[in-house]
Formats: C-alpha cells, structure tokens, sequence
C-alpha cells in the first residue's frame, strides 16, 4: 500500500539557519509529490510539488525540493529560515487511480528560534 | 473572495447530537473533498464529490452521510456524533479528479469537538 512517512515529528533551527524536511514515499511508478504548509488555525497551503522533469523543483516562500528516487524521497530544504516559517509542513502522494485523493504523511513541526 | 469555505469555524456538541459542516468553493473547480485531521495532525481524505458524484468513499461510518446540491458546494452531516468523532474536517477544492495538476486548495477548516 502507498505511504508516505516523515521520519521527524518535531524540528528546531534558528532563524537564519538551513532547514530540511525529510519525506520518504512507498509508491510503485513515479509518484506525484506534494508538499503542503499547515499555519496554526489554516488550512493547507501548497509549497510546491513534483510530477516529472527536473528533480529539483522550486516553490513559494523561497522553498525547494528534490525528488530522488533511488532512496524513494522528497526532501524539503530551504537555505534560510524565517521565523514566519514556523508552521506545520506536510508531505503527500497521490494516490493511484488518479482519483485526486492525497496521502499525507504525519507532518513534522518546526519551531523556530530568535 | 475566500476561495474554499467551510461554516462553522468551531463546532461544540454532544455526544448523540446531529450536526452538519458546510463548504462552499468559488473557484469553479469540479472535484471537491473532505479530509479529517485527527489529534496528532494525520490527515486522511474521507469522500471525494467529482461534479456532484460521489466517486471516493473510504472507510467512514455510514454515520458520515456527505451531500453535494451542486458542484461548489459539499456539506457534510454527521449523525449521532461519538466522542471519536472530535477532530478538525477540513474542505477542499481541485480541478478534475485524476488531473493531479490540479492541487488541492484547503479550507481553514471546522474544528469539531464532542463533549
């Protein structure tokens, strides 16, 4: 069955510092690959996502991913975190089927320090 | 001019109650979903509506009764609301189901709570 697991629940970095999120998928062709922000109160908020191409694909708010298939993994990165930043971020796949439907993986935390 | 919304924002009841969530989207798209995020944040689609049709129902209990009058608009009624049934339900809006294109735009969510 498809999945996807984000291995940290809860992050920490300092304002300025880099960040990675880690995502890895068990899918069995090439996947489509979402990663979405949750702020507290909203809803979720499309970062960027992956479906062919170029393995390194560019998002809103200075956010990038790459998609690496040997280690089945999409992993979010950005060079230097803001402490708006601070938020819930959630990696997906889509389905099979191609029915729309998205599994999202845990979500991991990030908190941001001054 | 919010493009995904759901009515109410918070929802307190008790256990027995019958209620019902509203969504409505203005973004013209045809498929429209609801997700449950659960005390941990896990979320986890429960129906999807592709121009009024119903063409995702997960495991949910028959309890969970969705309703689509037209294609921006997918209310969801809950009956005999369970402690369980406590969670934030989100609502959310693409273009055609299949087109992954499409992303998924979110409501702000309901925030449910059975007492």
């Amino acid at each position: 069955a498809q999945s996807v697991t984000q291995p940290d629940i809860h992050i920490t970095v300092s304002e300025g510092a880099s960040l990675e999120l880690r995502c890895n998928y068990s899918y069995g062709a090439t996947p489509y690959l979402f990663w979405y922000v949750q702020s507290p109160g909203q809803g979720l908020q499309l970062l960027l996502k992956y479906f062919s191409g170029d393995t390194l694909v560019q998002g809103i708010k200075g956010f990038e991913a790459e998609f690496k298939r040997s280690q089945s993994s999409f992993n979010l990165r950005k060079p230097s975190v803001h402490w708006s930043d601070a938020a819930e971020y959630f990696c997906a796949v889509g389905a099979e089927g191609n029915t729309g439907k998205l599994i999202f993986g845990q979500g991991t935390t990030l908190q941001v320090k001054p | 001019d919010t493009a995904v919304s759901q009515t109410p924002k918070y929802l307190v009841t008790q256990m027995g109650n019958d209620k019902s969530i509203k969504c409505e989207q203005n973004l013209g798209h045809d498929t429209m979903y609801w997700y449950k995020q659960d005390s941990k944040k896990f979320l986890k689609i429960m129906f999807s509506y592709n121009n009024k049709e119903l063409i995702i129902n997960e495991t949910v209990p028959n309890r969970f009764s969705p309703k689509s009058p037209d294609k921006a608009h997918l209310n969801l009624h809950i009956n005999s609301l369970e402690l369980g049934d406590s969670a934030v339900y989100f609502c959310a809006s693409s273009g055609p189901a299949g087109t992954y294109n499409s992303p998924l735009h979110f409501g702000n969510g309901t925030r449910l709570t059975v007492t």
